[in-house]
């Protein structure tokens, strides 16, 4: 069975602080994919990162950064000097190689004060 | 990018009546879409996949007389919630993919608010 677990509920950070959302995942899969997305306040989906089980590299992005690591069953997602319009809820989510479906996290509310 | 529009975006009904909602892949061929349900603070939860021209599998414990999927083409699905109630009252999503989820990835609508009264 396929689970991610965000056990961060909520985050409340002042702007220009760093943060970093957990997540980990199970999957008997060898090969999956990792995803990361943010839901604003008007409630769709938008899509931050797509990572393959095969592809361990961080990742970079401006602000936003990524530490997959399969020892561990982890894609950690940080945010560097955060802003208010990174207030949304977070959700990581995963795909087995051989199913479409994508099974997300609880998510984690990020809240950015000023 | 590839983009999905589903609409509406915001749809109040009575209960005991029906409400559709549309999925559409704009510029793309959607092999696969799927269905979430989200409530207020909490997750998606998929609730059905649907291929094009064929029945969608739904997930244990979804109604499928409830929410009816027809997946006609390869760049339309619609979600029809019969005999709406306000427990059905919730945020609908829908997603598209094309085959192979490594090469193509998952892209999502909008979303729609239902609201049953």
């Amino acid at each position: 069975a396929q689970k991610v677990t965000q056990a961060q509920t909520e985050i409340s950070v002042v702007e220009k602080e760093d943060v970093t959302l957990d997540c980990v995942y199970e999957t008997r899969d060898t090969t999956y994919y990792l995803f990361w997305y943010k839901q604003p306040p008007s409630g769709e989906l938008v899509f931050l990162i797509r990572r393959n089980s095969f592809d361990e590299q961080n990742e970079i992005s401006g602000r936003y950064s990524w530490n997959f690591q399969k020892s561990t069953s982890s894609f950690n997602f940080t945010i560097t000097a955060s802003q208010v319009v990174d207030s949304a809820v977070y959700f990581c989510a995963l795909s087995g190689y051989n199913t479409d479906k994508l099974i997300f996290g609880t998510g984690t509310r990020l809240q950015v004060f000023p | 990018g590839a983009v999905v529009s589903q609409h509406p975006s915001r749809v109040i009904c009575k209960s005991g009546t029906s409400v559709k909602i549309e999925c559409r892949s704009l510029d793309f061929q959607a092999t696969t879409m799927f269905w979430y349900r989200q409530f207020p603070k909490q997750s998606l939860m998929l609730m059905a996949t649907s291929n094009e021209g064929s029945k969608a599998t739904y997930e244990q414990g979804v109604e499928k007389d409830k929410f009816l999927i027809n997946h006609a083409s390869l760049t339309l699905s619609t979600l029809t919630v019969t005999s709406a109630h306000p427990e059905d009252s919730s945020f609908y999503i829908c997603s598209a993919t094309m085959a192979g989820i490594g090469d193509y990835g998952y892209t999502f609508g909008s979303g729609t608010r239902l609201t049953v009264v």
